[in-house]
């Protein structure tokens, strides 16, 4: 089975600086995906960023980026220039690879981030 | 654009009860989840499906069950609710056929049972 951590259950920033959040996970598989959701208050989980585990080059989007450290079993996202925006919930979330999909997220407890203007 | 919605975003019920909780996507996924989210504890899942009539239990089944008799709608079903039960519960569905494939949330349905 597998399992995810999150160490920091909440977080606090300055608008415009840069805030990096942590997980680290457990599994023997090889195959593998990473996964940060993002909750705002009252809103709709969404997707912020996904990494293949067979891709050695950290992902990006935006603002957003990982720091994917397979032999060590961590994925932290970093923020940069951090906006009021981004306050909410991450979730870091593993789900195991296969040829036809449909597996399961496995989630970690979540880090509350607030940015503070 | 993508869209899950849930019946209701709060609800009280009394101990006892039996209660539905419905989810609608409108992408044609042929997956669809639910999962309960409470502090502490992150996201974990109670039952999925991947086709219409089927369903298979996730990690804490007890006390809940499923429905799905068509392919937009997955219905969680409290047979009895108790004070446990009191918690935030997810909905999302996904395409199969890509792996990795990206979860679709709905907003959620607060459940507080009395």
């Amino acid at each position: 089975a597998q399992t995810v951590t999150q160490s920091q259950p909440e977080m606090s920033v300055q608008e415009a600086e840069t805030v990096t959040l942590s997980c680290t996970y457990d599994t023997s598989e090889n195959n593998y995906y990473l996964f940060w959701y993002k909750q705002p208050p009252s809103r709709q989980m969404i997707l912020v960023i996904r990494q293949e585990a067979y891709k050695q080059q950290n992902a990006t989007e935006n603002r957003f980026s990982v720091n994917f450290q397979k032999a060590a079993k961590s994925f932290s996202l970093k923020i940069s220039d951090s906006q009021l925006g981004d306050t909410a919930m991450y979730f870091c979330a593993f789900m195991k690879g296969t040829n036809f999909g449909n597996e399961k997220l496995t989630f970690g407890t979540g880090t509350r981030l607030t940015i503070i203007p | 654009d993508v869209k899950v919605t849930q019946s209701s975003r709060y609800l009280v019920k009394r101990t006892g009860e039996k209660v539905f909780l419905e989810c609608v996507q409108d992408m044609d996924h042929e997956n669809m989840f639910w999962y309960r989210q409470d502090p502490g504890l992150g996201l974990r899942l109670i039952y999925f499906s991947y086709d219409v009539k089927m369903k298979e239990k996730g990690d804490i089944p007890e006390g809940y069950s499923v429905s799905r008799e068509k392919k937009e709608r997955f219905s969680l079903i409290l047979e009895s609710a108790s004070t446990n039960q009191t918690s935030m519960y997810l909905c999302a569905s996904s395409s199969p056929g890509t792996v990795g494939e990206t979860q679709y949330f709905g907003p959620g349905t607060r459940l507080l049972v009395l």
